[in-house]
């Protein structure tokens, strides 16, 4: 199985609060998961990315943490700002070939 | 801009109508994606290019979908006869070989009428 699972389809936060993002994945064979994240009219952008031999990776606001035994992996946002509304997706795929398994999409509103 | 370029930005077509979309990858990147993102889903993979040699499709690509990458720079996607079905925005990403990162275009939003 090729699919990745993402929830919530949506998620209201005021600012300064953070945002919890799930992924579950199938395909034990991937190993990088990277988020990105899409404002509408423009392409997805990558935010951060972890591969399955660490539990964590933080790079400014955003944390990822990675459960490899429950194949699931979060995306956390820390001190939501107004300007971080858009729609996030998880993604998965085997270094070997590279096409990315996207998740359905979270769409994102922090209230001012 | 060394971003990955894409055009047009938007096409609309009557359906039965052949179209072709351009994708310019970041200049050394020799990894080149299509993938098709429907309106509030997130993007499917439909085909991948190392240098000119396309390496696999999805099964998603139907008969009337051809890519191409001729010299191992620019690529273009033609859909033949389309249908409603179609319309989507239509993105493309580019990467190193050896890498995972993908850095994707802003698309082109096809309208299918």
């Amino acid at each position: 199985q090729q699919q990745v699972k993402q929830s919530p389809q949506s998620l209201i936060v005021q600012k300064g609060g953070i945002p919890i993002i799930n992924c579950a994945y199938e395909n034990t064979a991937f190993d990088y998961f990277p988020w990105y994240q899409q404002f509408p009219g423009k392409g997805p952008a990558l935010l951060i990315a972890i591969r399955p031999d660490v539990s964590e990776k933080k790079e400014g606001r955003f944390t990822i943490s990675f459960n490899k035994s429950a194949k699931q992996f979060s995306l956390h946002i820390m001190d939501s700002q107004p300007g971080d509304s858009a729609t996030y997706f998880c993604a998965a795929s085997r270094t070997a070939g590279n096409m990315l398994t996207f998740g359905g999409g979270t769409r994102l509103m922090v209230k001012p | 801009d060394t971003g990955v370029s894409q055009n047009p930005r938007h096409k609309i077509t009557k359906r039965g109508q052949n179209v072709t979309f351009r994708c310019d990858p970041i200049s050394e990147h020799n990894r080149l994606y299509w993938y098709r993102q429907t309106l509030g889903q997130g993007p499917e993979f439909l085909t991948y290019f190392q240098n000119e040699a396309q390496l696999e499709k999805s099964r998603l690509l139907s008969d009337r979908f051809s890519a191409e990458r001729p010299k191992g720079s620019f690529s273009t996607l033609e859909i033949q006869r389309t249908e409603q079905g179609d319309s989507a925005m239509y993105l493309c990403a580019s990467s190193l070989s050896g890498g995972n990162e993908q850095f994707f275009g802003p698309g082109t939003r096809l309208t299918v009428l």
